[in-house]
């Protein structure tokens, strides 16, 4: 059974750095194909891709968020982290990390709300 | 502004079918046969009901059925039930720098 989880903080303010983890099983992410990303949802409105980390440690990143966004792996621990950096009240959403396999994001954990507000 | 193109929403009665679609461009929807949709419901995560235009993940139900022909892709449910209500999107691989697009999501009603 795969699953994920993503954790981090519920608030933040704007200009602070943000850190989710993404904490998953069942799956191994140093086995060829396999990929995590990190998708976000402001509250009402569409999805939007913000990374994906290989396990070859692939980087692909949101080009309008690249600047920002960094992911890493430790596949010892599988767990996968984004850092957004300076955060600003419309980076409010649901961020989500998922498994990717092929071209779909197959298994999703249950989100994590991230509010940014002073 | 979503990269792909959904209907704001669509309805049908129960039994009913429906058809949602999803307009890109020949750099993604029409590139690639990667299409990908997600039902959402409510306060929940995403789910996969379709990937790679067509095929379905073990355990959704053969109402759900994908095509594509050209630059738009569509998700078709058949016998509408009430628990099909939530909120769908779509999703391909881009050949362009974003490498994975989304649409900006269709709200089905099962009037």
């Amino acid at each position: 059974q795969i699953t994920l989880k993503e954790s981090g903080p519920t608030l933040v303010k704007p200009t602070q750095t943000l850190t989710l983890t993404c904490t998953f099983s069942g799956f191994s992410l140093s086995t060829s194909g396999v990929a995590v990303g990190w998708i976000r949802q402001p509250p009402g409105k569409a999805l939007e891709w913000l990374a994906l980390i290989y396990w070859n440690d692939d980087k692909p990143y949101s080009p309008s968020l690249e600047s920002r966004l960094s992911v890493t792996k430790d596949t010892s621990k599988n767990q996968v982290v984004l850092t957004m950096t300076n955060m600003d009240p419309v980076d409010t959403a649901t961020y989500y990390c998922a498994q990717r396999r092929g071209s779909t994001f197959e298994h999703w954990g249950q989100g994590t709300l991230v509010t940014v507000s002073s | 502004q979503s990269a792909l193109t959904q209907p704001a929403s669509v309805s049908g009665s129960p039994g009913q079918s429906i058809t949602i679609s999803c307009t890109g461009t020949s750099s993604d929807v029409g590139g690639y046969n990667y299409v990908s949709w997600y039902q959402q419901h409510p306060g929940k995560a995403p789910k996969l009901m379709i990937y790679d235009v067509s095929n379905r993940p073990s355990g959704v139900p053969n109402r759900f059925s994908g095509s594509k022909s050209g630059n738009t892709a569509s998700l078709t449910i058949s016998g509408l039930q009430a628990e099909d209500e939530a909120d769908y999107f779509c999703s391909s691989y881009s050949g362009s720098s974003t490498r994975v697009v989304f649409g900006g999501g269709t709200k089905l009603t099962v009037l």
